[in-house]
């Protein structure tokens, strides 16, 4: 059974461009969950998604960033008109169930780094 | 709101010796504790979860860790620690809502040979 799988692993952009991150769950897993890891700092929570609906985007930036999960293909991380504090690695993990139990598998993560 | 605080940015052990990482919780009600290790470049791997029952849980690559509910404490603990256990690690709580987990800031382990 694959893992969790994202690409790319790396991404470099200028500034002004745009990132797209993807990832594809665990097979089975219907749920998907972002988050953002800093330089030298733990992962932050960004956004929650199910299939074709965001459930939680407390932690996503109100502007330039937004999350998909169609119903098919990989969900989607989009960052646009990127800038220099948008470098970071970006990790999503998937559940099968948004259950209490809160057991997440991730990805290796996709570095961004922008220019 | 849910927070996660592990005190030691950075720890270095010999190769051998025991092995003990603070993790500390702020959480309402029953929480959920998750440890996860990061070795460099790669993405996180479970190595053990509480949920409830008993508070002491085994793990993976031989860590266990202590649910300690009146010092609001999830300790990681390894008696003999290998090189190849360097690595950076997460302490987690997920909420009841089971939307997000509340990681701490990590804490970077060295093994010394």
């Amino acid at each position: 059974n694959a893992g969790v799988m994202q690409n790319p692993r790396h991404l470099v952009r200028r500034r002004g461009q745009e990132a797209r991150l993807r990832c594809s769950p665990m097979k089975g897993h219907s749920h998907v969950y972002w988050y953002r890891q800093l330089p030298e700092e733990g992962l932050k929570f960004m956004v929650y998604l199910q299939k074709e609906n965001i459930i939680d985007e407390s932690g996503m930036p109100k502007e330039r960033f937004s999350a998909e999960f169609p119903k098919e293909g990989p969900s989607i991380l989009r960052i646009q008109q990127v800038v220099r504090g948008d470098s970071a690695a970006y990790f999503c993990a998937s559940s099968p169930r948004g259950s209490s139990y809160n057991e997440q598998f991730f990805g290796p993560g996709t570095r961004l780094t922008v220019l | 709101a849910q927070s996660v605080t592990q005190p030691d940015i950075h720890i270095t052990v010999s190769e051998g010796a025991s092995l003990e990482l603070r993790c500390n919780y702020s959480y309402g009600a029953t929480p959920y504790l998750f440890w996860y290790v990061q070795s460099p470049g790669q993405g996180l791997q479970l190595l053990l979860k509480y949920f409830s029952g008993d508070t002491l849980v085994q793990g993976i690559k031989g860590f266990e860790a202590e649910f300690k509910r009146s010092q609001s404490s999830f300790n990681l603990r390894k008696p003999s620690v290998h090189w190849s256990d360097a690595a950076e690690y997460f302490c987690a709580v997920g909420n009841n809502a089971g939307n997000m987990l509340t990681f701490g800031g990590g804490t970077r382990l060295m093994v010394k040979p």
